[in-house]
């Protein structure tokens, strides 16, 4: 079965600055999408960038980059230039690109951002 | 904004009482998903659909069957209704293509007392 893992319960940030968040997953697919979502104190669910497992080249969204390692099952988002509004639980996310496209989360990140 | 409504929204219930749980969609997708939101835990998959009728179980589903009889509309069910399964419950629905997002509900708070 295929799991996601996030080793980081919080993190903290001053504003301005560079954060890394780490997500590794297993699975035997070889076909596959990684998602790290936002969560801000509202609950709401917002996607923050996405990455095909076929491809090499590194997601790009803005202020947020993912280095995904497929070798290694390794997917982690970093955050440039932190801003106040950054400040929420995230999670990292893996979807099948099969029949079924399950879709899984690992246990999130508190990121904190100080002034 | 995706067309997706969770109800109820709050839900007070006593143990041992079943409890129906609502994900309405007008997107007309065809994946829809029941997720568990705990602190520590993150978003744990508890059913997940694949088409109508079509089912399938997730991490944590003992204790929860689920249904889904139109494409619009997925209904999570506890059986008998436990204080472990006090929660925030979430529905997300997704496009068929697996690249695409997935769309959130605003979430059900269940408290089991």
């Amino acid at each position: 079965a295929q799991t996601v893992t996030q080793s980081q319960p919080e993190m903290s940030v001053q504003e301005a600055e560079t954060v890394t968040l780490s997500c590794t997953y297993d699975t035997s697919e070889s076909d596959y999408y990684l998602f790290w979502y936002k969560q801000p104190p509202s609950r709401q669910m917002i996607l923050v960038i996405r990455q095909e497992a076929y491809k090499q080249q590194n997601a790009t969204e803005n202020r947020f980059s993912v280095n995904f390692q497929k070798a290694a099952k390794s997917f982690s988002l970093k955050i440039s230039d932190s801003q106040l509004g950054d400040a929420a639980m995230y999670f990292c996310a893996y979807k099948d690109d099969g029949a079924t496209n399950k879709l899984i989360f690992g246990t999130g990140t508190l990121l904190a951002v100080q002034p | 904004d995706a067309g997706i409504t969770q109800s109820p929204r709050h839900k007070v219930t006593e143990t041992g009482t079943p409890v129906t749980l609502r994900c309405h969609q007008t997107e007309n997708h065809r994946y829809m998903y029941w997720y568990r939101q705990d602190p520590g835990h993150g978003l744990r998959l508890i059913h997940y659909s694949y088409g109508v009728k079509d089912t399938d179980k997730g991490e944590v589903s003992d204790g929860y069957s689920v249904s889904r009889s139109k494409t619009e509309d997925f209904l999570l069910t506890l059986e008998s209704a436990t204080s472990s399964q006090t929660s925030v419950y979430f529905c997300a629905i997704s496009e068929s293509f697996a690249g695409t997002e997935a769309f959130f509900g605003q979430g059900t708070r269940l408290t089991v007392v």
